[in-house]
């Protein structure tokens, strides 16, 4: 059963770069049929895709915040990482990791979610 | 268009059956995937690829579509079913993801 982990600093300083990683156990990041992906939740609103890398290192982003985001995988230690720069309030939200099944498009397993707070 | 659109709310009597709908343009070249959610908890799959149910999500949970539109079914709503449900599907590009808006069921 995979599993996975979002850490990360709770507080970003306006401007700054928002950076979480997604651990992940119970299976690996390279093995093929999966993407790794990263989803948000602004206070009492609906899910937001944010984007996902695949088994090969492939990204896809939303394009709303592409200019700003960058995910990146570290197979050695078998995690996932997102970095969104020039944040602001409306980047403060649950941050979710997520493993996206490349067949049926679904996901199929998420972190617990953590709260990233952009304030001064 | 590249948007998911669902009710906000609807409300079933304990027991009875709730249809929770989804609809957009993506939906005619993907399948639809629904998550259950509860207060502060992560999402849960609860139907993938229109009808499929991960182990472990009773029978009660149903997904069905047609044309530009994907329904999710409880049928014999209890209790715990109360949440937030939120449709998901590949957007018509082949390489992005949408959700819907989400629908708040309330079990009265």
């Amino acid at each position: 059963q995979v599993q996975l982990l979002e850490s990360g600093p709770g507080l970003v300083r306006p401007s700054q770069t928002l950076s979480l990683t997604c651990t992940v156990s119970g299976g690996s990041i390279i093995g093929p049929g999966y993407s790794w992906a990263w989803v948000r939740q602004h206070p009492g609103k609906g899910l937001q895709w944010i984007g996902h890398i695949s088994f090969r290192g492939t990204t896809s982003y939303n394009p709303s915040l592409q200019s700003r985001l960058t995910i990146s995988a570290d197979t050695s230690n078998n995690q996932f990482s997102l970095r969104l720069t020039s944040v602001n309030a409306a980047d403060t939200a649950v941050y979710y990791c997520a493993r996206l099944h490349s067949a049926w498009y679904a996901f199929d397993s998420w972190g617990q979610g953590t709260l990233v707070a952009v304030s001064s | 268009s590249s948007e998911l659109t669902q009710d906000p709310a609807v409300s079933v009597a304990l027991g009875q059956t709730v249809r929770i709908t989804c609809q957009g343009d993506s939906l005619r070249n993907y399948f639809a995937n629904w998550y259950q959610q509860k207060p502060g908890q992560a999402p849960v799959l609860v139907i993938y690829g229109r009808h499929s149910r991960p182990s472990g999500i009773p029978d009660r949970f149903s997904g069905s579509s047609s044309e530009n539109t994907a329904s999710l079914t409880i049928t014999g709503a209890q209790a715990e079913d109360e949440a937030d449900y939120y449709c998901h599907c590949r957007d018509n590009t082949g390489d992005h993801e949408l959700f819907g808006g989400g629908t708040k069921v309330a079990v009265l």
